[in-house]
């Protein structure tokens, strides 16, 4: 079974682009979440999905971030305009809520904001 | 907010040598996570603890739910160079799926 797909795993930007993050789920996951890690904050929560529909919206930073999950199967985190401080990666997570809560992260898409 | 704080930060230790690290909570949490991330990948599930006092073990590691379910620790016994990577404690409340991460322990095991 393949396991979360994040796309593209490495991102250089300049400062004032939009920068668009895709994620797969695993297939029949119920929940989606995005992650942004960085040195100084560690691994924070920015928003999830249950069935598509967002729940909690809290950790996105700014206006300059959202999150779309169009359909089960695909999910997007979008920043425009980039920001130098926007560079960290991010991780999309998916989980099964009937088996027992645990989340599934994918491998990350490093960004770089010059 | 609720806040994990992970100890140690960091830590060197001899191929061979048990680990031991733990977290600990401003509030109470009804599973604990611990995951580990290799460097360059997402964090993988180790060991997920729902009861208080629960002990788990998932090969070489044991992890421990505390009794006042504001605490939980991780232990590696024999360590041996594959475990090198950050630990990370995670909280999780009942009924919704909002996770809580530790700052994480970055392990280095010296061969």
């Amino acid at each position: 079974d393949a396991g979360v797909i994040q796309s593209p795993r490495h991102e250089v930007t300049e400062m004032g682009q939009e920068v668009t993050l895709r994620c797969k789920p695993i297939s029949g996951h119920d929940y989606l979440f995005w992650y942004r890690q960085t040195m100084m904050r560690g691994l924070e929560l920015l928003i999830y999905f249950n069935n598509n529909v967002p729940i909690d919206d809290s950790g996105m930073p700014e206006d300059r971030f959202s999150a779309k999950m169009p359909n089960a199967s695909f999910s997007t985190l979008k920043i425009q305009p980039s920001e130098p401080r926007d560079s960290a990666v991010y991780f999309c997570a998916s989980s099964l809520r009937l088996y027992k809560r645990t989340q599934y992260f994918g491998p990350g898409t490093r960004l770089l904001v010059l | 907010g609720q806040q994990l704080n992970q100890s140690p930060q960091s830590m060197f230790i001899q191929e061979g040598e048990d680990v031991s690290m733990n977290c600990t909570s401003s509030s109470i949490f009804n599973t604990w996570l611990w995951y580990k991330q290799d460097p360059g990948e997402g964090p993988v599930l180790l060991i997920a603890l729902y009861k208080a006092g629960e002990l788990t073990s998932n090969g070489r590691l044991t992890a421990q739910f505390g009794i006042t379910r504001k605490d939980s620790f991780l232990n590696i016994s024999a360590s041996i160079p594959s475990d090198v990577g950050i630990y990370f404690c995670a909280g999780q409340l009942g009924g919704y799926q909002k996770v809580t991460f530790g700052t994480g322990t970055k392990l280095q095991v010296i061969p």
